[in-house]
């Protein structure tokens, strides 16, 4: 069965450095997001992103992020200048389109950033 | 913006018996309601779902109700199995774009 897949699982960086976190969603989906869980704490939306522009983003989703699908395949978040409270388990999750609507979303397995 | 509680915080049961897992939203345009168990360091996955044109769905062991006029919606897991222990995580959606979830219930099931 197809999954959605993430690289890397685990990442460290410096507080004020740039990180891109990848993500290879179902290859037939239209659908892509992404949603951050801090330790503890529930999973939150982050973005969402359809026909190569954000259908709808959060609060949280300031002048700091940005994602990206650069190819057919990859879908990206790029978190520009790091903060130590961007510390979280990061998940992507697509979906394909049922008529005129998202459908269910398939979760990758996530990866955990930290900044130190 | 969507506020999505959920109840129980965590749960222990004997394998056998039910469980149940409530949740509440506020936002009366939703209409999407998904339910993910999560075990320890998987992923989120889709067990059951449901939307606001029924009020009822099951699948097997498991079953979600939902009550728009209330905002409230449940997880009914029967004759659980030590394999159900995990945490299950509600949503809602308003429009299939964004989901809202619950903070999560840690249930564990006791043999």
């Amino acid at each position: 069965e197809p999954e959605v897949t993430q690289t890397p699982s685990h990442q460290v960086t410096q507080m004020g450095q740039e990180v891109i976190l990848r993500c290879v969603p179902i290859s037939n989906h239209l659908y892509f997001y992404w949603y951050r869980q801090i330790l503890g704490q529930k999973v939150e939306f982050l973005v969402s992103f359809y026909n190569n522009e954000i259908s709808e983003k959060s609060e949280i989703f300031d002048d700091q992020f940005s994602v990206e699908r650069p190819d057919g395949s990859n879908f990206t978040l790029k978190i520009r200048s790091t903060k130590l409270e961007d510390s979280a388990m990061y998940f992507c999750a697509s979906s394909e389109e049922t008529g005129d609507r998202a459908d269910t979303q398939y979760f990758g397995p996530g990866t955990r950033l930290t900044v130190l | 913006g969507e506020n999505v509680e959920q109840h129980p915080s965590t749960l222990s049961v004997q394998e056998g018996d039910s469980a149940v897992i409530k949740c509440t939203y506020s936002d009366s345009a939703s209409n999407y309601f998904p339910w993910y168990k999560q075990e320890l360091g998987k992923r989120p996955q889709l067990i059951i779902d449901i939307r606001s044109n029924v009020g009822e769905k099951k699948d097997q062991r498991i079953a979600v109700t939902l009550n728009k006029t209330a905002k409230h919606f449940s997880l009914h897991i029967t004759e659980t199995q030590p394999e159900d222990s995990a945490v299950y995580f509600c949503a809602a959606s308003s429009n299939d774009y964004k989901l809202s979830f619950g903070a999560g219930t840690t249930v564990t099931v006791r043999a």
